[in-house]
């Protein structure tokens, strides 16, 4: 699996948009790009994922870049509770979703 | 909302001591896996499980761990001879497919190995 490289942290002010980068330059055409986060000690939580376009859910919106070698994670209106580590993970279609998570991007939000 | 039940939450034992972590996968749900977490550290993936054998597995999972589905709904992590390091936050994963698909997370438990 592709790696990513993210910050190690970011801050956002509550009710504004969180932009969180990703670069993942050496994935591979078979590859998605996954986003959890995890809230304190708590399990992982899915976000989204995506292929090539741009993704959006009631969580978040994906954007991919043309040449897929990074994206970004946006949560439109950022609030307290979305503070927590976030992961961008590279990972190829297979017979079972292995996730290799990274060091992640500790996004905290302030009032 | 379907959810990934573990039990305990919290387990303390022994070192040298066999442990068994107990996961209730969502219900349709045909794909599962452990991860650990070491405090501070990141989420490490032990092992996934598929059509009642392992699909995959990492090199933290040696011998002394073993995974088993032994019946519909549990799904369990044993740790033959416990030993300090193995001390972690452990969490089952659940997806209802191989391949691009969200993975459900339980709560995760807290083992300490005294």
């Amino acid at each position: 699996d592709a790696k990513t490289t993210q910050p190690p942290s970011m801050d956002c002010a509550e009710g504004r948009a969180a932009n969180l980068p990703c670069n993942h330059s050496t994935i591979s055409g078979n590859e998605y790009v996954y986003w959890y986060r995890q809230i304190h000690s708590q399990g992982p939580q899915y976000i989204i994922h995506g292929l090539k376009n741009n993704e959006t859910n009631e969580m978040a919106s994906l954007i991919i870049t043309e040449d897929r070698k990074s994206s970004t994670l946006i949560l439109p209106h950022a609030t307290l509770r979305d503070t927590a580590v976030y992961y961008c993970i590279v990972s190829s279609t297979g017979t079972a979703s292995k996730l290799t998570f990274g060091t992640g991007t500790r996004l905290q939000v302030t009032l | 909302e379907p959810e990934v039940t573990q039990t305990p939450s919290h387990q303390v034992t022994q070192m040298g001591q066999e442990v068994i972590l107990r996961c209730v996968p969502i219900s349709n749900h045909l794909y599962f896996y452990w991860y650990r977490q070491i405090l501070g550290q990141k989420v490490e993936f032990l092992v996934s499980f598929y059509n009642n054998e392992i699909s995959e597995k990492s090199e933290i999972f040696d011998d002394q761990f073993s995974v088993e589905r032994p019946d519909g709904s549990n799904f369990t992590l044993k740790i033959r001879s416990t030993k300090l390091e193995d001390s972690a936050m452990y969490f089952c994963a659940s997806t209802v497919r191989g391949g691009d698909t969200e993975a459900f997370f339980g709560q995760g438990t807290r083992l300490t190995v005294v």
